[in-house]
C-alpha cells in the first residue's frame, strides 16, 4: 500500500504559468482533500471532495480549480500562478469523517 | 463556525521532561478531535484522535490527550519526552456530522533538548 502519493515533489513557476499537482490514493477511501501549509497558519482546505463525482470549495479556493477524476485520484489545478501561491501542498484522503492520510506534500514556488 | 487555537507556537523542553501543548477549540456542534504530527520535510501522520467514550486518549507512542467539553480543549500530554519527538503538533477539529472537513491550529513545535 503506497497510501497517498503526490507528484510532483518540488516545483518551481514564474508568474503567469499554470500546472497541475496530482494525488491518488490506494485505500479505497470515498473522501480527498486539498490542503496549504503557510509558516505560523497551520494547514488551510483549498479545496475537497466528499465522493466522486463532487467537489466542494473550502477556506482558500481563490486561483485554483480541482477534478475528481475517478475514486482514487484529485488533481488540483493553478491557471495562472502567482507569488502569493508559493506554498506547501498536501492532499489528504479519509474514509467518510474519520481520520485523513496525508501524502508528502508539493513544495510550490511562484516567482 | 469553527475554530482551532493553539497556545503556544513554540515549546522548549529537555529529553525526559514532561511537556504539554495546548489546544482549544471553538464549535457550536459536537465535534472530533485529532493530534496530528508532522516530521521536518514530511506530511502529516495522525498521532490521536477522540471520536466518542472515553475522554482520555493515548497514542501508540506514549502521548495522551484529555478531551474536556466544558473548557472545549483537547490538551497533548507526554510525561516523558525523547529527543526523536522534535516536530510540529497540530490539533484539528471537524464537526462530527459533516464530510470529514479539518480546521487546523496554527501548529506548536516542540523542541526537545539535549
Amino acid at each position: 500500500n503506497a497510501g497517498v502519493t503526490q507528484t510532483p515533489k518540488f516545483q518551481v513557476l514564474k508568474t503567469g504559468q499554470s500546472m497541475t499537482l496530482q494525488c491518488a490514493q490506494d485505500m479505497n477511501h470515498n473522501s480527498m482533500y486539498w490542503y496549504r501549509q503557510d509558516p505560523g497558519m497551520g494547514l488551510r482546505l483549498i479545496y475537497y471532495s466528499a465522493s466522486e463525482g463532487t467537489t466542494d470549495k473550502g477556506e482558500v479556493p481563490n486561483g485554483y480549480n480541482v477534478s475528481r477524476l475517478n475514486k482514487r485520484e484529485f488533481s488540483l489545478r493553478l491557471e495562472s500562478a502567482a507569488p502569493s501561491q508559493t506554498s506547501v501542498y498536501f492532499c489528504a484522503s479519509s474514509a467518510y469523517h474519520l481520520e485523513q492520510y496525508f501524502g508528502p506534500g508539493t513544495r510550490l514556488t511562484v516567482t | 463556525a469553527q475554530s482551532v487555537t493553539q497556545l503556544d507556537s513554540q515549546v522548549p523542553v529537555f529529553e525526559e521532561a514532561p511537556v504539554e501543548l495546548r489546544c482549544n477549540y471553538s464549535s457550536s456542534v459536537s465535534v472530533y478531535l485529532f493530534w496530528y504530527v508532522q516530521y521536518p520535510n514530511q506530511g502529516l501522520q495522525l498521532l490521536l484522535k477522540y471520536l466518542s467514550g472515553s475522554t482520555l486518549v493515548e497514542s501508540i507512542n506514549g502521548f495522551e490527550a484529555e478531551f474536556n467539553k466544558s473548557q472545549t480543549s483537547f490538551h497533548l500530554r507526554k510525561p516523558s519526552v525523547h529527543i526523536s519527538d522534535t516536530a510540529e503538533y497540530f490539533c484539528a477539529v471537524s464537526e462530527a456530522s459533516n464530510t470529514g472537513k479539518l480546521i487546523f491550529g496554527q501548529g506548536t513545535t516542540l523542541q526537545v533538548k539535549p
